[in-house]
């Protein structure tokens, strides 16, 4: 089983408005942490924002924000007041067990936001 | 901002070759990272290091080595480039022990064997 999936097809939104990128996941791990990271055309990784599983409090960070539903276990990431900028890969990951024994990320497959004027 | 820098940024090169692609880190992390990712696919995971003289092999089997001789450099290399070797590599960098630390990118090798 896929420990991340991400099986929004490509996403359009128009400027300014606020979008929803969906992740859910997979783990039997008590303890583990949600990373969301955004990758434009050049290539680069942009690290946005981050959800620990015992945090009582969903995430944010600037525009972003994490909609945490443990139960559910998914970790979706909103954006609000979509600019230009925005368009690119959003890859969520996962990170199992308390850290100092583990940090690899498991990825997901990616969505594709497309942003218009 | 994160300070870890990967070189060359392209490269195109033919069968055969020995190739080393290079990623340094000036944060002073412990942990490094090796990933390939395929045009608009997910990261795979090929090597990490947690330290100096430690690598290990990632969730993806792949055909190059790693070294971890100083804590700040973390080069791969590929001893015989074949075409199935084009992919995109990235490296990565994180702090020891930080569970929601995240891991620091450099800008990603873009590799094409002809």
């Amino acid at each position: 089983a896929q420990k991340i999936t991400q099986t929004q097809p490509g996403m359009f939104v128009q400027e300014k408005e606020a979008v929803t990128l969906d992740c859910t996941y997979d783990t039997s791990d008590p303890s583990y942490g949600l990373f969301w990271y955004k990758q434009p055309s050049s290539g680069e990784m942009i690290f946005l924002i981050y959800q620990g599983s015992y945090d009582q409090q969903n995430a944010t960070e600037g525009r972003y924000s994490l909609n945490f539903q443990k139960a559910r276990k998914s970790a979706n990431l909103v954006i609000s007041a979509s600019q230009l900028g925005d368009s690119a890969m959003y890859f969520c990951a996962m990170r199992e067990g308390r850290d100092g024994a583990n940090s690899k990320l498991t990825f997901g497959k990616g969505i594709t936001l497309s942003v218009r004027p | 901002e994160a300070d870890i820098y990967q070189t060359p940024r392209y490269l195109v090169i033919g069968t055969g070759k020995k190739i080393t692609l290079e990623c340094s880190q000036t944060m002073g992390h412990d942990k490094m990272y090796w990933y390939q990712q395929d045009p608009g696919m997910e990261l795979h995971l090929i090597h990490y290091s947690y330290g100096v003289n430690s690598t290990e092999k990632g969730d993806l089997s792949s055909e190059s080595t790693v070294s971890r001789i100083r804590t700040e450099h973390f080069p791969l290399t590929l001893e015989s480039a074949r075409p199935s070797h084009t992919s995109q590599y990235l490296c990565a960098s994180s702090e020891l022990g930080a569970g929601n630390q995240p891991q620091h990118f450099g800008d990603g090798t873009r590799l094409s064997i002809l």
